[in-house]
């Protein structure tokens, strides 16, 4: 079975801080996501990446960075951490196939800024 | 962007009784899922389903990729089932993009 870890289920955060939100996957694939999911806005994408050290802008990538170094680990980056970032962030993999992409997701880390 | 649209936003239902969820898109896509996402935030996927019809158990989902839409249905609904139902589409520029979902309450 594919599995996708993210490392904190949940943190509390201040104001300004710098925030890792890291994420690793054990199948080799080669696309992964990070997505934030907020109370009648669904998932919305944050950013993207298709290969190592590639990486592209989502839909809402403001405020946010991205790191991809090894193919395995997609960490997720708030350089300076404010409150309207409070969500829930979600990140996923995927293997490239010709007919489409399947998604596989983590458990979710619950990010609070005070 | 490409647009997805789930209908109901809501559901309520009584244990047994079945259900049918809907999932618009605005353009063609490669790849549709349906996610179920448990009262714990977990997301599971229920079906890879670019086209056609497939079955598992009480779940079924069909996809017609002409019309651009996608239904996914359940039979005999359990309390376990309540949750949130997703659906997904994978556009043409490797982005994939969730509609709002249909929040799934079963009542015992």
């Amino acid at each position: 079975d594919v599995k996708v870890t993210q490392s904190s289920r949940y943190l509390v955060k201040r104001t300004g801080e710098k925030v890792f939100l890291e994420c690793v996957q054990d199948m080799d694939h080669e696309n992964m996501f990070w997505y934030r999911q907020d109370p009648g806005l669904g998932l919305r994408l944050i950013y993207f990446s298709y290969d190592v050290k590639m990486k592209e802008k989502g839909d809402i990538p403001e405020g946010y960075s991205v790191s991809r170094e090894k193919k395995e680990r997609f960490s997720l980056i708030l350089e300076s951490a404010s409150t309207n970032q409070t969500s829930m962030y979600l990140c996923a993999s995927s293997r490239y196939e010709p007919s489409g992409n399947t998604i596989y997701f983590g458990e979710g880390s619950w990010l609070t800024v005070v | 962007g490409i647009q997805v649209e789930q209908s109901p936003p809501d559901l309520i239902l009584q244990e047994g009784a079945n259900s049918t969820l809907r999932c618009n898109f605005s353009d063609s896509v490669n790849n549709l899922q349906w996610f179920h996402q448990n009262p714990w935030g977990q997301l599971i996927n229920l079906f890879y389903i670019p086209s056609g019809t497939k079955q598992n158990g009480r779940l079924s989902a069909t996809t017609v990729a002409t019309e651009r839409y996608s239904l996914l249905y359940i039979s005999s609904s359990q309390t376990t089932d309540s949750g949130v139902y997703f659906c997904a589409v994978d556009g043409r520029d490797d982005k994939i993009i969730f509609g709002k979902g249909t929040r799934l309450h079963i009542l015992p």
